[in-house]
C-alpha cells in the first residue's frame, strides 16, 4: 500500500494557460474524489468517481474544469484558461468498498500569477 | 444544508497540557464523522472514523468523541510534534460522495 499519490506537487502557471494534474489512488480503492482547499479553509468538495464514471460534480467545478478517470484507475483534473481566482491546494482522495473513509494525497500546489 | 463547524480557531499549549477540540455539525443523518490531521503544506492524515453517539476511539495521546451534536477531539498531554491543524468532516447517510470539512482548529504546542 503506497498511498494516494499526485503530481505535479507545485505548479506555478500564467493567467490563463492550462494545466492538468494527476491522482493515482491507492490500488483496489474504486472511489476517487477531487477536492480544493484556499488557506484558512477546509478542503472543499469537486467530484467524485465510483470507478470509471463521475457521478456528482460540485457547482464549484465550473466549465473550465473538467476530470476523467479512464480505466477507473488514475485520474485527472485539467484546468483551462486558469484564473487567479484558481490558485489553491487541489487534494485527491481514494476510499475503498464498503468503507467511506477518504485517504488523502498530498496535494498539489497551484499558483496562478 | 449540512454544516461543520470547528472551535477554536486556533489554540497554544504549553507542552503537557491537555485540553480539547469542538467539532458541532449539522447533517441529514450522520453516516460517519471523520478526524484528519493536516500539517501545512501537506494533505490530510486520517485519524479517526466515528459512526453513532457514544463511541469513542483512542491513538496515542488523541482520544475522539461523539454525542448526536458535536465531537470532541481530547489531547492529553501534548507534545510539539502535535501540532498542526486538525479538521473534523461529516458523510450524510446514503451519500457515496463528498464528506463536509470544518475550517479546521490550529494547534501549536510550546516546548
Amino acid at each position: 500500500d503506497t498511498g494516494v499519490s499526485q503530481n505535479p506537487r507545485h505548479k506555478i502557471t500564467k493567467r490563463g494557460q492550462n494545466v492538468t494534474f494527476r491522482c493515482d489512488p491507492i490500488s483496489e480503492h474504486n472511489r476517487l474524489y477531487w477536492y480544493r482547499q484556499t488557506l484558512g479553509q477546509g478542503p472543499e468538495f469537486l467530484t467524485y468517481f465510483q470507478n470509471e464514471a463521475q457521478l456528482e460534480k460540485s457547482r464549484l467545478l465550473s466549465d473550465r474544469f473538467s476530470a476523467e478517470r479512464p480505466k477507473g484507475s488514475f485520474s485527472t483534473l485539467e484546468i483551462q484558461r486558469t484564473e487567479q481566482g484558481d490558485s489553491a491546494m487541489y487534494l485527491c482522495a481514494s476510499s475503498p468498498r464498503p468503507v467511506n473513509t477518504q485517504y488523502f494525497g498530498p496535494g498539489t500546489r497551484l499558483t496562478v500569477l | 444544508e449540512d454544516q461543520v463547524t470547528q472551535s477554536p480557531e486556533a489554540l497554544r499549549l504549553q507542552e503537557g497540557e491537555s485540553s480539547s477540540l469542538n467539532c458541532s455539525y449539522t447533517v441529514s443523518g450522520l453516516r460517519g464523522l471523520f478526524w484528519y490531521r493536516q500539517d501545512p503544506g501537506k494533505g490530510p492524515e486520517f485519524l479517526f472514523t466515528l459512526y453513532s453517539a457514544g463511541e469513542e476511539k483512542e491513538k496515542e495521546r488523541l482520544k475522539a468523541t461523539l454525542t448526536k451534536k458535536e465531537s470532541f477531539l481530547h489531547i492529553t498531554a501534548p507534545k510539539p510534534e502535535d501540532s498542526a491543524t486538525y479538521l473534523c468532516a461529516v458523510q450524510a447517510r446514503n451519500r457515496d460522495d463528498k464528506i463536509i470539512f470544518g475550517k479546521g482548529t490550529r494547534l501549536h504546542i510550546l516546548p
